[in-house]
């Protein structure tokens, strides 16, 4: 258990619709992360936040959207869904902003866009 | 943006070494190199990070070239519960334009008796 919960497990839902998910990071942890995997494109980082601020983006769609709330909990956001949106996706979480220190991956949401 | 590459798959034997590579050719300044193993169904868990030479820790070692364009994880006397996909993560992670965390492709070891 790497101490970073997701909620929810799976979802299933229908293309046009949206979607929150969900994740509490570690506790005292400052940094989220998330991610994206799917079987014809990996393992893909959409988003990191830091104590509440955005710090890089990486391929995240304009229909995808995030944030960090100030109990450090983080949503993200998907919107307009399309069949290809259907993925795992994961949050992680560190104690710092940068690379130097390990990141805590959740167990993941797989998301089922029918 | 750093592009990563990875071997799709490896077999080995239970006791045996397992080396496995990543490309990065366009690894920044910044970029740290990770790895990390993914059981199905499970996330990725953090094995081992570095920014040059050699680093060893409990689990494996990582040795990482001079340019850094590449980096090689071992993993001594592997085990079934090895079996896993390994993959390797370049990027600083900590903010601004220039800074992205880029996955490799992944590598799926499969260990045998």
């Amino acid at each position: 258990d790497s101490g970073v919960t997701q909620t929810p497990k799976h979802l299933i839902t229908a293309t046009g619709q949206r979607v929150t998910l969900r994740c509490s990071p570690r506790s005292g942890d400052l940094s989220v992360y998330w991610y994206q995997q799917s079987l014809d494109q990996g393992l893909q980082f959409l988003i990191h936040y830091y104590n509440g601020e955005e710090r890089a983006k990486g391929n995240i769609l304009e229909r995808f959207s995030a944030q960090q709330f100030p109990d450090l909990h983080s949503e993200l956001n998907l919107s307009s869904l399309e069949l290809g949106d259907s993925a795992l996706y994961f949050c992680a979480s560190s104690g710092k902003a940068g690379m130097t220190y390990e990141q805590y991956f959740g167990p993941g949401t797989r998301l089922t866009v029918t | 943006l750093a592009k990563t590459t990875q071997p799709i798959s490896m077999d080995s034997y239970e006791g045996q070494e397992v080396n496995i590579t990543c490309s990065h050719n366009n690894i920044a300044t910044n970029d740290y190199i990770t790895w990390y193993q993914q059981f199905p169904s499970q996330g990725p868990r953090f094995i081992i990070q570095g920014y040059k030479t050699k680093v060893t820790n409990e689990v494996a070692s990582l040795f990482i070239p001079a340019d850094r364009k590449s980096s090689t994880l071992s993993l001594p006397r592997v085990s079934l519960s090895d079996t896993a996909v390994y993959y390797c993560l370049v990027g600083d992670g900590v903010g601004g334009t220039a800074s992205k965390l880029t996955f490799g492709t992944g590598t799926r070891l499969q260990v045998m008796l």
